[in-house]
């Protein structure tokens, strides 16, 4: 079935440097994504989010990039910092049925001091 | 606004009972959605609604009921509860922005119930 996965189980980063959390996903009709971050024993929570129309979106140290060419999702972390230690995961939707989000396994991001 | 609120924080089930999660939100949000979140796994989708009334499925549907009778509540049952429906379930809420460039549709969590069937 169609769905969407992460490339690795757990990152690990020095604090200060830049992560990169990857996403494959494999339905074509998908034409929006979102990243959630969600600490242990907490509901996710809202990172960022792309329609496919754009191939890179940035908030505040955050940036997400988009290839729709081979469906892939990243989500770049700058100045990465110990409050960003958490499961990261990424989502798919399609703007037509905006009520069925398919969220991928996730990935454990530790940032070391 | 509480946002979205779950209710019980934690429940304890025996095979075969049944039982009903209860979910709220006083934001006035038309899509509400049913998450289950099994140990180091994503969220996968049980129940959806897209406003009062109406329901569809999502990726795990079987053992659950919803209904949506009204915006503000949105509240799953468990037929009669199997060790395999062990999980945190997370309710979640949201609308719809718009469709130009810069919007954006989020879900707004409940902070999840910790559901263990023995």
């Amino acid at each position: 079935g169609e769905s969407v996965g992460l490339h690795l189980p757990t990152l690990s980063v020095q604090e200060g440097d830049n992560s990169i959390i990857n996403c494959a996903y494999s339905n074509s009709a998908s034409d929006y994504f979102i990243w959630y971050k969600q600490e242990s024993g907490k509901g996710p929570q809202f990172i960022i989010d792309i329609r496919s129309n754009m191939d890179k979106r940035q908030g505040q140290r955050v940036t997400v990039l988009l290839n729709k060419t081979v469906k892939h999702l990243s989500l770049q972390i700058a100045a990465t910092q110990p409050g960003d230690s958490a499961v990261y995961f990424c989502a798919e939707n399609s703007l037509s049925n905006t009520g069925k989000l398919i969220f991928g396994q996730g990935t454990t991001l530790q940032v070391k001091p | 606004n509480a946002g979205v609120t779950q209710t019980p924080k934690f429940q304890v089930l025996k095979t075969g009972q049944s039982m009903t999660l209860q979910c709220a939100q006083d934001m006035n949000h038309e899509y509400m959605s049913w998450y289950r979140q099994d140990p180091g796994m994503g969220l996968r989708l049980i129940h959806y609604s897209v406003g009062a009334g109406i329901t569809d499925q999502g990726e795990v549907p079987n053992g659950y009921n919803v209904s949506r009778s009204t915006t503000e509540d949105f509240p799953l049952r468990l037929l009669s509860a199997a060790p395999s429906q062990t999980s945190v379930y997370f309710c979640a809420s949201s609308y719809d922005r718009g469709q130009g460039i810069g919007s954006s549709y989020e879900q707004y969590f409940g902070p999840g119930t910790r559901l263990t069937v023995t």
